[in-house]
Order: structure tokens, then C-alpha cells, then sequence
């Protein structure tokens, strides 16, 4: 079965601590994207990646890095300088970039705590 | 900068009603708009697709609607069942590249 896979499922980690949350797509899409959903609130972009090698600043890449160095795979990095890391994290991608009618596909993103 | 709005927040009908939920944007100029279920802990299920071109799509007991020159989309359910107790959102995609804008959702609960 084709799908993205996001890893784990809960995260746990100490303030000042940078954690790495990983996603896997078995796909063939060349689009991935990160978002962060927030209690009542509509998911927000952190980053996304329209093909390998290269990806690009959403709406509050800030305190997040990412790599794309294969297509299957977008990890995200959540960095120290978030100010507000806990928050529900999701991976998406589409079959392409251009055109834009393909839809998201989503994995069943990670729940990250930061105490 | 577009703005996607989704009222009511929660919506709580008797299984076997017909329901219409609301979507709203700012920007005309999208190039699609999505309907997405979200259940509890989960990712996000794609539900329907409209491009910018079409008035509506339909799966199964589902139309979704659309009239980009008032901004406005509807997610009609038909003969809703306790199964579709999720959060519904849409989500517009502009015409200036891949960003998704979406809205809060509909946090909808069906009463057997």
C-alpha cells in the first residue's frame, strides 16, 4: 500500500533540545510539504519541497529546518529558537508541483511536547 | 494575503440529517479548492477537488460546491451517519504557487 509515513507517532523532549521528525513517502510524489496544526486552528506551511535538492520557506519557517536529499523522504527539523514547539505536526505531498490540481496526501503526523 | 474561514466551528445533528457546511475566502483568484476529514489524532483524507473551473464534485453522499466570485464553498452531506463524526476542512490553493491556505475546519458530530 502507497502512503507517507510519519515517525513516532508521540515525541517527547526537553526545552533547549532540537529533534528531528521524520516522513517517508513510497509515492513517487515529487511535492512534500510540513505543516503545523494548532488546537482550533487551520494547519499553517512550514516548509515544502517541490523536488529533490531544493525546498522552500512557508508561512512560519522560523525555528524549523529541513533536507530533501531523497524523494521519498522530508525530515524536519525543530530547532531550539521555536519558541512554541508543541504542536501537532503533519507531512503531506502531491504528485506534482505543476500543475496544481493534484491532491494532498497526508500522513498521520506526530505529536511533539516540549516541557 | 487570502484568508479561509469555516462556520459554524462545531455543528452536532441527529444521524439521518442532511448538513451543509460553509467555507469562505478573501481571494477569488485560487486555483483549487479541497474538502478534507480529519478524525481525531490523524492526518488529513482528501475528499474532493474543485478546480477553479467547475461548480461542484460529488463522491457518493458528498457535493461540494463552488462560486469563486462570492468566495464561497459548501460540503453538503446527505443522510449523515454516525461515521462521519470528524473535522471537515477546506483549503484553497492559489494561483501563486503551491501554498495551501486552510481554513480552522468543522468539528462535526452525528447522534445515532
Amino acid at each position: 500500500d502507497g502512503g507517507i509515513t510519519q515517525s513516532p507517532k508521540y515525541l517527547f523532549r526537553k526545552e533547549g533540545q532540537n529533534v528531528t521528525l521524520s516522513c517517508e513517502q513510497n509515492l513517487n510524489h515529487d511535492a512534500m510539504y510540513w505543516y503545523r496544526q494548532d488546537p482550533g486552528q487551520g494547519l499553517r506551511l512550514i516548509y515544502y519541497s517541490q523536488i529533490v535538492n531544493d525546498f522552500q520557506k512557508g508561512d512560519i519557517a522560523e525555528g524549523y529546518s529541513v533536507s530533501r536529499e531523497k524523494k521519498e523522504s522530508f525530515p524536519l527539523t525543530v530547532t531550539s529558537a521555536q519558541k512554541n514547539p508543541t504542536a501537532f505536526y503533519l507531512c503531506a505531498s502531491s504528485a506534482t508541483g505543476v500543475p496544481y490540481n493534484s491532491p494532498l496526501h497526508f500522513g498521520n503526523g506526530t505529536r511533539l511536547t516540549v516541557t | 494575503k487570502q484568508e479561509v474561514t469555516q462556520i459554524p466551528a462545531a455543528l452536532s445533528v441527529p444521524e439521518g440529517e442532511n448538513l451543509v457546511l460553509n467555507c469562505s475566502f478573501t481571494d477569488s483568484a485560487i486555483y483549487n479548492l479541497q474538502w478534507f476529514r480529519q478524525d481525531p489524532g490523524k492526518g488529513l483524507t482528501s475528499l474532493l477537488l474543485i478546480q477553479s473551473s467547475q461548480r461542484e464534485q460529488t463522491s457518493g453522499r458528498l457535493n461540494a460546491s463552488l462560486d469563486k466570485s462570492s468566495g464561497r464553498s459548501t460540503l453538503y452531506i446527505a443522510a449523515s451517519q454516525p461515521g462521519d463524526s470528524a473535522t471537515y476542512l477546506c483549503a484553497v490553493q492559489n494561483n501563486a504557487g503551491n501554498m495551501l491556505t486552510f481554513g480552522g475546519g468543522t468539528r462535526l458530530m452525528v447522534k445515532p
